[in-house]
């Protein structure tokens, strides 16, 4: 299989720079928020969580800031590596946090060159 | 582990053949569930199941039918294929359907119907 993104707008990063790749999400009312990580030809992957009392969280090498007011949700990624090529999108759900209500976003090609 | 499996990873159909997707996982995860991945889309939720015995329709269950007769087990069965369900078909599973963060997905179906 492989990932769908044959209509995905694309974000060029030199390697070792930082990358930022931006979500906007559509209820107000969600408050628990995902960044999914999806490479060619795998399933996605979990990358980090943020949930709504929070503006900002910090994993490892990303950093997920969200802003409630603009319903934004922005993953930065410190140094990029080529490693890091790969789809990336953002999901959103209700307080429940219950997977079968997410609603996941359409993604972002996020293209490393050397 | 194995994690989750999917087979196959490509299929061909014709309009009106009937086909079984599989996907099993060795983590005796309780929640499972099935995703479709369209261009331009985000991840939407065909059918999920909350454990052995038990599943429920998601955003877009029409023309697939799933069973879960043991905890590893969740085939989704496609019974009439049209060409609108053309698209890559992710399974995913998690302990508890609370736990989004532990959610994991398996490498994907590709399927094409002509």
């Amino acid at each position: 299989g492989e990932s769908v993104g044959l209509h995905l707008p694309t974000l060029s990063v030199q390697e070792g720079d930082n990358s930022i790749i931006n979500c906007a999400y559509s209820n107000s009312a969600s408050d628990y928020f995902i960044w999914y990580k999806q490479e060619s030809g795998k399933g996605p992957q979990f990358i980090i969580d943020i949930r709504s009392n929070m503006d900002k969280r910090q994993g490892q090498r990303v950093t997920v800031l969200l802003n409630k007011t603009v319903k934004h949700l922005s993953l930065q990624i410190a140094a990029t590596q080529p490693g890091d090529s790969a789809v990336y999108f953002c999901a959103e759900t209700l307080g429940d946090g219950t997977a079968s209500k997410l609603t996941f976003g359409t993604g972002t090609r996020l293209q490393v060159t050397l | 582990n194995a994690g989750v499996t999917q087979t196959p990873k490509f299929q061909v159909l014709k309009t009106g053949q009937s086909m079984t997707l599989q996907c099993a996982q060795d983590m005796n995860h309780e929640y499972m569930s099935w995703y479709r991945q369209d261009p331009g889309m985000g991840l939407r939720l065909i059918h999920y199941s909350v454990g052995a015995g038990i599943t429920d329709q998601g955003e877009v269950p029409n023309g697939y039918n799933v069973s879960r007769s043991t905890t590893e087990d969740f085939p989704l069965r496609l019974l009439s294929a049209a060409p609108s369900q053309t698209s890559v078909y992710f399974c995913a599973s998690s302990y508890m359907e609370g736990l989004i963060n532990e959610q994991y997905f398996g490498p994907g179906t590709r399927l094409t119907v002509t």
